[in-house]
């Protein structure tokens, strides 16, 4: 079946530290990649997705591309700030399997200390 | 996130039956429960496309969603179990041509604590 695999479980930066969170996913069809957000007590909040090859998502400062060939979706951010600290997922959606929603990866939880 | 609520937000039970409850503002057409337990991503429990029920079959029995309209979501769950313990997401997006296959907006959850 589908799959996402984040390759960072937790990630501690300082403000102003370059944030990249590595996201690698397996799927049968062409899948709309996600990101996700997600702060304590409160839902999974959409950041942006990409449906395309070389797609560009961006939201809040933050951007990944949508790459086929590695299939990659890596997350990046150049500049953080206290208030970014949360649980980040990637996610995918396939058409092809549409009965399964979104797939997860396991989120990487990031904090940024002042 | 007003645009989906969800109640009760936080319940403690022992071995009872309940019903959580979910309304989306969205207009949307499908409506999903998601299951997320301590330190895991959500897992799709139900999902509902035009009313039309498909279900994780790894979801227990004791797991009943109710559909009454496309609006509103119901979760009733009877003789619950400690492993129940989670937060309970409901979702909703729209689906169909044209339309953003399966980006779920979610609302704010109902914390489930079974002792």
């Amino acid at each position: 079946g589908d799959s996402v695999t984040q390759t960072e479980g937790q990630v501690a930066l300082s403000e102003e530290d370059f944030l990249t969170i590595h996201c690698n996913y397996s799927a049968s069809g062409y899948p709309t990649l996600f990101w996700y957000v997600q702060y304590p007590g409160e839902g999974p909040q959409l950041l942006f997705r990409a449906s395309r090859d070389k797609e560009k998502g961006s939201s809040r400062g933050f951007e990944a591309t949508y790459d086929k060939g590695t299939t990659s979706f890596h997350l990046r951010k150049a500049s953080v700030q206290e208030s970014d600290s949360a649980v980040y997922y990637c996610a995918l959606s396939d058409l092809n399997n549409y009965a399964q929603g979104l797939t997860f990866g396991l989120g990487t939880r990031v904090s940024v200390f002042p | 996130n007003t645009k989906i609520t969800q109640s009760p937000r936080y319940l403690i039970l022992g071995r009872a039956n309940k019903s959580l409850e979910c309304e989306q503002h969205l207009g949307h057409n499908a409506m999903y429960w998601y299951k997320q337990s301590a330190e895991k991503p959500p897992e799709l429990m139900f999902l509902y496309n035009l009313k039309q029920l498909i279900r994780n079959e790894t979801v227990p029995s004791r797991f009943i969603p109710e559909c009454p309209d496309s609006s509103k979501l119901l979760l009733h769950i009877s003789a619950v179990d400690p492993e129940d313990s989670a937060v309970y997401f409901c979702a909703s997006s729209q689906e169909g041509q044209g339309a953003p296959g399966n980006t779920l907006y979610f609302g704010e959850g109902s914390r489930l604590i079974v002792v």
